[in-house]
């Protein structure tokens, strides 16, 4: 089974900061997907990610696929407090079972 | 928008005891999987599910585990004697192929006592 390592951890930071969440690999990965989840829910996809070097918008969120498929990042533009939650990225290995990194926490205060 | 629909939400059962877990994938998904996270640790991929059968499972996946989807509409994770080490939330997601992406459902957590 492949790692994924998210970085940072833990995140807090001020209403309307940018921050970028990094999610990295040594190997490669069919498709990478990022998710939100909330404390005692499950995971919501935000995006799915598949050919190297491809830039996704979702309003204030910019997700990127490293050209070698092998990392990920997620930039969020002038966070608000709604933002705030546990993000997770997902590299789907050969058969689509994904492999979870272990979260990155953001907390954005007002 | 169509969900993948678990129940039940919480299941609370003795060290032992057999627990059934039910899933309600997206209508239209062929393929089907178990996912757990145990408290404060990343989620896990249990096993995947097509055409009736496991496609892949993991080493967590043992003998104690079985999968099922007994109609057209619901996927059941089994656990025959359960652990303590099996506390933990499990969710079911589906997708429409190996190729699309998984929508989970909210999860259900088991409690073993």
């Amino acid at each position: 089974t492949q790692l994924l390592e998210q970085s940072p951890q833990f995140l807090s930071i001020q209403e309307g900061e940018n921050l970028t969440v990094y999610c990295n690999s040594s190997s490669v990965f069919s498709s990478l997907q990022w998710y939100r989840q909330e404390p005692g829910e499950g995971p919501v996809l935000l995006v799915t990610v598949v050919t190297g070097g491809e830039v996704k918008k979702l309003k204030r969120l910019t997700f990127q696929f490293g050209d070698a498929r092998k990392d990920s990042s997620l930039h969020i533009t002038a966070a608000q407090p709604g933002d705030t939650g546990l993000y997770l990225c997902a590299g789907a290995e050969e058969g689509n079972k994904l492999v979870f990194g272990a979260g990155t926490i953001l907390r954005v205060k007002s | 928008e169509p969900e993948v629909t678990q129940t039940p939400s919480h299941q609370v059962t003795q060290m032992g005891q057999e627990v059934i877990l039910r899933c309600v994938p997206i209508s239209n998904h062929l393929y089907f999987y178990w996912y757990r996270q145990i408290l404060g640790q990343k989620v896990e991929f249990l096993v995947s599910f097509y055409n009736n059968e496991i496609s892949e499972k993991s080493e967590i996946f043992d003998d104690q585990f079985s999968v099922e989807r007994p109609d057209g509409s619901n996927f059941t994770l089994k656990i025959r004697s359960t652990k303590l080490e099996d506390s933990a939330m499990y969710f079911c997601a589906s997708s429409e192929s190996t190729l699309n992406e998984q929508f989970f459902g909210p999860g259900t957590r088991l409690t073993v006592l």
